[in-house]
């Protein structure tokens, strides 16, 4: 099965601060998705990406599948306390659209 | 934009009891919605499978008696979750895929909180 790893699992920054959040596969991803979550809330979609070294990009969030559809980056520029929250990695297994997910990392954005 | 609906937000219910929890599609079809619990501080863990018309498909360790899901329309799948003891107490989610002819896209109800006292 699909083995989603996430790093950092926490992390606290400044108000102002860039940051970045990985997720590595264990197999080729074919569909790699990103959430942020309030915890006790639902998830809200960031982004998707699907082609080896595909980047999209909303607001200040950044994300990256890499060549070998193995590994996708988050970047955050300038942070801002409102991106807090839990940011979730997710990748589709199997042709009924089954996501699992990361262990998420916790962001904390200190103003 | 698509959005899944999730009742009730909350619920308390005693051990022993079961309880209900609906989910659906309010502007598309879903022939296929997902189930996920989360604990305090930890990700989604994917409980099952909804499938219209057929019977749900349980990821290993989640036993399906006491987990029933019924999947009753392309619009709603319902979460019971039976004879419940404190340790079900958790936040649970669940999620709907809408393909559309250039993409695929999963959306997330707000999610129900239980707590079983």
């Amino acid at each position: 099965s699909q083995e989603l790893e996430q790093s950092p699992q926490s992390l606290i920054v400044q108000e102002g601060k860039n940051l970045t959040i990985n997720c590595t596969s264990s197999k080729t991803l074919y569909g790699l998705y990103w959430y942020k979550q309030k915890y006790g809330e639902g998830l809200i979609f960031l982004m998707m990406l699907q082609k080896g070294g595909e980047e999209k990009s909303h607001e200040k969030i950044t994300a990256k599948l890499d060549e070998k559809k193995q590994q996708s980056s988050l970047h955050i520029t300038a942070s801002q306390p409102s991106h807090a929250g839990i940011y979730l990695c997710g990748a589709v297994a199997g042709s009924n659209y089954k996501l699992t997910f990361g262990k998420g990392t916790l962001l904390t954005v200190n103003p | 934009g698509a959005v899944v609906s999730q009742h009730p937000s909350r619920v308390i219910c005693k051990s022993g009891t079961s309880v209900k929890i609906e989910c659906r599609s309010l502007d598309f079809q879903a022939t296929t919605m997902f189930w996920y619990r989360q604990f305090p501080k930890q990700s989604l863990m994917l409980m099952a499978t909804s499938n219209e018309g057929s019977k749900a498909t349980y990821e290993q360790g989640v036993e399906k008696d006491k987990f029933l899901i019924n999947h009753a329309s392309l619009t709603l799948s319902t979460l019971t979750v039976t004879s419940a003891h404190p340790e079900d107490s958790s936040f649970y989610i669940c999620s709907a895929p809408k393909l559309t002819p250039s993409s695929y896209e999963q959306y997330f109800g707000p999610g129900t909180r239980l707590t079983v006292t």
